[in-house]
Parts: C-alpha cells; structure tokens; sequence
C-alpha cells in the first residue's frame, strides 16, 4: 500500500519560494508519475504538475513560470518549488501518484493528506 | 485553460440516483478516455471514484459509475446514502502532457 506524505513550512513570505517535499512509501517511485495537487480555502483543485521517475517533467501553463518540480529517488521523495508568492497560493498542497497503464494514465490513485501553506508576512 | 464546467451543487434523497456532470471540448474531454471522478469529504484528501471515464477502483462500491458522451462526462450514484455526501471533483487529460480539474460539485443528501 503506497502511502504518500508532505512536509514543509506552513507560513511563506510573499515574493519568497514555496518548498514542499512528498516523501512515499510503501512502494517504489520506479515506473510511475507522481503529481502536485493544490485546493485554494474552500475552492476546488487545481493540478500543478507532474514528474515521472526519470526525471521527465509537464506543468500547469498558469504556473509553469513559477514552477519546479524535482525527484530524489533515493530517498523516495519528490518536491515542489513554487516562487514570488502572492497571497493566492495560499492553499492546502496535495501530492500524489498516477494510476498508469499501457502507455497511459488516468487517474490520481494515491493522495497524501494534504498540507496547508499560508502566504502571509 | 478555464476549468471543466461542473454544476456547483446537487442534491438527492437516500435511495435516490444522481448523476454528476462535467463538460469540457473537444480538445479534453471529447478527445481522451482519461477522465477521473474524485469524492473529497471536508478536511480530507479527495479519493479516486471513477478512473478512464467508467473504471472503478478495487473497494468503491458499485453504485458509483461513471460515463462520456461528446464533450461531457457524468458521474452517477445509485441508491444514495448519507455517506456520499461530499465534494465530488472530475480531472481530464487535456493534451501535451497537461490535466485539466472541474470546479467541483457539493452533493447533498436530503
């Protein structure tokens, strides 16, 4: 049972760099995508972006100026980098993997509990 | 890309069906097979319902099923029960590489 976990700073500056890190277990992040998820307060989700275990990267094309998404296969973690923040990234950060199949994906099959990050000085 | 169009509220009694609609163009929705249905109670994680527009994950229960005609994809659940109110959220593949969420839909059960 893959079991997906984030960890990070709850408060960020505005203008500063958002750095979160998913750290998976369970499982191996050989083969599969992994993704970053956020849900702004009481809004629905917004994708950010996925990386697959060689490295490969694709971003939401309203964040890709900002974004970075990186992999440590040796420690079983992916991370996200989110730069010159602004109160409206504050949301709860998911991290997940895709359930894929035969060349392609179609769905986030395992979620981390989510952790909320506030953009505020 | 504005997000996929879900309507923001449903509501049914127990017992009842409702289905769930999300509709996108013909350069998401009506283009890939990879549509997914999420179901996110309040302070939780969303849970994958539906995968490849009607697959159903090992252990979500059979009255949850879901479907694509053109550019919209719906989501149905039969015999409504306390437990299905929630968020329910659909997720496409939009293309080069990119995925596309609906705006959510808060379901209701009366």
């Amino acid at each position: 049972q893959v079991q997906l976990q984030e960890s990070g700073p709850g408060l960020v500056k505005p203008s500063e760099t958002l750095s979160l890190t998913c750290t998976v277990s369970g499982g191996s992040m050989s083969g599969n995508y992994w993704s970053w998820v956020r849900q702004p307060p009481g809004k629905g989700l917004e994708w950010i972006g996925y990386i697959y275990y060689i490295g490969s990267t694709s971003y939401n094309p309203s964040l890709k100026s900002r974004v970075t998404i990186s992999l440590d296969s040796s420690k079983n973690q992916f991370s996200l980098k989110l730069t010159s923040v602004t109160a409206a990234d504050t949301a709860v950060y998911y991290c997940a993997k895709y359930y894929c199949s035969g060349g392609a994906c179609y769905g986030l099959d395992y979620w981390g509990q989510g952790t909320l990050v506030t953009v505020s000085s | 890309q504005s997000a996929l169009t879900q309507p923001a509220s449903v509501s049914g009694s127990p017992g009842q069906s409702i289905t769930i609609s999300c509709t996108g163009t013909s350069s998401d929705i009506g283009a890939y097979n990879s549509v997914s249905w999420y179901q996110q109670h309040p302070g939780k994680a969303p849970k994958l319902m539906i995968y490849g527009v009607s697959s159903r994950p090992s252990g979500v229960s059979d009255r949850f099923s879901g479907s694509k005609s053109g550019n919209t994809a719906s989501l149905t659940i039969s015999g409504l029960q306390a437990e299905d109110e929630a968020d329910y959220h659909c997720n496409s593949y939009i293309g080069s590489g990119t995925w596309l969420f609906g705006g959510g839909t808060k379901l209701t059960v009366l």
